[in-house]
Parts: C-alpha cells; structure tokens; sequence
C-alpha cells in the first residue's frame, strides 16, 4: 500500500466551479503538509504548505488537512482555464525527503 | 533569477551508455534533492545532497546511480548502464536551508533510453 494515495481524477470542469482535491495518507509521522502545481512538461510549483491539522487559505485556494482522519483536501474556488494543470500533494514527517501523490490531472472549461 | 536549472532538457542514451544529468540551484540555495517521475505517477524520492555531503540517499537504487554535490559547480546525478526502465523525467529541486518547507524545482530532464 502506498503512503500517500491522491484521488486519480482525472477531473473536468466548466469555469467558475469550486474544485475538491483529496489525499489519504498511511504515515502517522507525515506532519509537513504541501500542494504543487505542474503544468505539462514542466516542473512542480509549490502553491502551498500547511503544518499539522487545520487551514489555510490564499486567494482562491484553500488548504484543509485533518491529522485524525489523515486527510487532506485542496479547494480551487472560482477555477479559471489557468487552473488546467496536475495537482500533487505532497508530505515530509520534517524537512528534507517528501512523499508525493500520484497527481489529480485538472482540466477548466471555458 | 534563473531558478534551478537542469541540463540538458532532453538526454536519449542506447542500453549501456551512460547518463549525466546536472542540476544548478537556485542562487543562495545549498540544498538539493533529485527525484524521479514515471509515465502516469508522481516523483518519487531519490536523493538529498547539501555542499559535499549525501544527507539521505534512501531512494537510490542500490546499483549504476550515484550522485554528487561538489563545493563548486552543479549537482551530478550519475546513472552507469542504463537500461530502459531508466527512462522517465528526472527533476532537482533546491532549497536555502535544509529546515524549508518545500522546494523550488527545476523544468526536470527527459531522459529517454533505447
């Protein structure tokens, strides 16, 4: 069984719909928690990190993670075409070495 | 600010040869990790290097990949006698220290074996 496991999506869209992106995950140590951005044929971009349980929000993306359920949740509000990109989540049980999802591939209609 | 930069973007090795893929990090950052992506799956963990030193390389196959991170010049991902499953995107990324929270990656290096 894999430490991180990220909805496979993959997931469409119209313009404007509030987008839910989810990892479960097996680590009880995972405490650092992160979402990346990739466009194709392109490198990872960190979007956000939380640490331990709660909620952050910047802009139009929120982050949720709840340590008891070992779950974590992305949220693209008003998504836009430039959202269209692969969704990676991301833990570290301290800095260094991060265990990856699979990545939820998004696509935004216009 | 260039970013990290990897090179070259695009690297096609016969069975056997080998592959050097180099990493130059950001400007101000000591810390690089390589990771390794497969067709349809995420990066999994291969090494993390500060100046000099391997700090954790419990990604690495145990055979034909080696990497370095000399006090000068790019970081140096090593793969001896590649074979095809060696094929896939190959990405550094580089932090200032090692207690950061996530990393700034390079655009990876397509490595294609054949």
């Amino acid at each position: 069984q894999k430490e991180v496991e990220q909805d496979p999506g993959p997931l469409s869209v119209p313009e404007g719909a509030i987008v839910s992106l989810n990892c479960t995950y097996s680590n009880s140590a995972f405490q650092y928690f992160m979402w990346y951005r990739q466009y194709s044929r392109k490198g990872p971009e960190l979007l956000m990190y939380t640490y331990s349980s709660g909620n952050k929000e910047d802009g139009r993306f929120t982050a949720q993670v709840d340590k008891s359920s070992k779950y974590i949740s992305l949220f693209i509000r008003d998504s836009q075409p430039s959202d269209s990109a692969t969704y990676l989540c991301a833990m570290s049980a301290n800095a260094g070495k991060s265990t990856f999802g699979d990545g939820t591939t998004l696509t935004v209609k216009p | 600010n260039a970013g990290v930069m990897q090179n070259p973007r695009h690297l096609v090795r016969r069975r056997g040869q080998e592959a050097r893929l180099r990493c130059s990090p950001m400007k101000g950052h000591s810390h690089v990790y390589w990771y390794r992506q497969l067709p349809e799956e995420g990066l999994k963990f291969m090494v993390y290097l500060q100046k000099e030193n391997i700090i954790d390389e419990s990604g690495m196959p145990k055979e034909r990949f080696s990497a370095e991170f000399p006090k000068e010049g790019p970081s140096i991902l090593r793969i001896q006698q590649v074979v095809r499953g060696d094929s896939a995107a190959y990405f550094c990324a580089s932090s200032p220290t090692g207690g950061d929270i996530g990393y700034t990656f390079g655009s990876g290096t397509r490595l294609t074996v054949v």
